[in-house]
């Protein structure tokens, strides 16, 4: 299977620094991705790793060990835009498959 | 600035209903893909095209269809609607044979369609 798992809810306050958790099964792997939705919208883009290591990208970090399938996305200095769901997804042969969501609560 | 439009935002329709969802991109893009998104269950891919007049199945194409007559546009249709269809559609393309190590092979979403079925 694809299996991609993920926690479904955090909560964190402004400013803090938070990390989002992403497990999957690494058969047929070919790139992490990780894209960003706000209620109501449609997903968008944050990063994408192929190697393991840390890709960093302003606020946002995410990193990659593939013999683990295991991934997280970083968030530093929280702010309150960026509650939103947070999306993993596994690249495989022509086609992307989703995780289920992570969605971020952030409070003042 | 809009690059992947999609022709409705809201729809209702009714069981046995034809539907039809529209999806046109402009950014020359070879792979076009459809999604819906259920609380829950996240985005599940429905079918892709990496071609004109190409199609894939993807996990969960049982009561649609595709078609990709044109490069630009990417329509998904409910042959007979049923209320377990009653979800948010989303589009994406994405450019670059899958394979290639790079970045670029980054999906862009249109807004969605919420489709209801009654």
């Amino acid at each position: 299977g694809q299996n991609i798992d993920q926690p479904t809810e955090m909560t964190a306050t402004e400013g803090a620094i938070v990390q989002i958790n992403c497990t999957y099964q690494t058969s047929g792997f070919n790139g992490l991705f990780w894209y960003q939705q706000h209620a109501g919208e449609a997903p968008t883009f944050l990063s994408y790793n192929v190697l393991d290591g840390l890709e960093e990208k302003g606020r946002f970090s995410s990193f990659l060990s593939r013999s683990k399938g295991y991934s997280y996305l970083l968030l530093k200095e929280l702010q309150m835009k960026d509650s939103a769901s947070y999306l993993c997804a596994k690249g495989g042969f022509q086609k992307l498959v989703f995780g289920t969501g992570t969605r971020l609560l952030v409070s003042p | 600035d809009v690059k992947v439009t999609q022709s409705s935002r809201y729809l209702v329709k009714r069981t046995g209903e034809k539907v039809f969802l529209e999806c046109v991109q402009d950014m020359d893009h070879e792979n076009m893909f459809w999604y819906r998104q259920d609380p829950g269950l996240g985005l599940r891919l429905i079918y892709f095209s990496y071609d004109v007049k190409m199609k894939e199945k993807g996990d969960i194409p049982e009561g649609y269809s595709v078609s990709r007559e044109k490069k630009e546009r990417f329509s998904l249709i409910l042959e007979s609607a049923s209320t377990n269809q009653t979800s948010m559609y989303l589009c994406a393309s994405s450019t670059l044979a899958w394979g290639k190590r790079s970045g670029a092979n980054v999906l862009t979403f249109g807004a969605g369609s919420r489709l209801t079925v009654l």
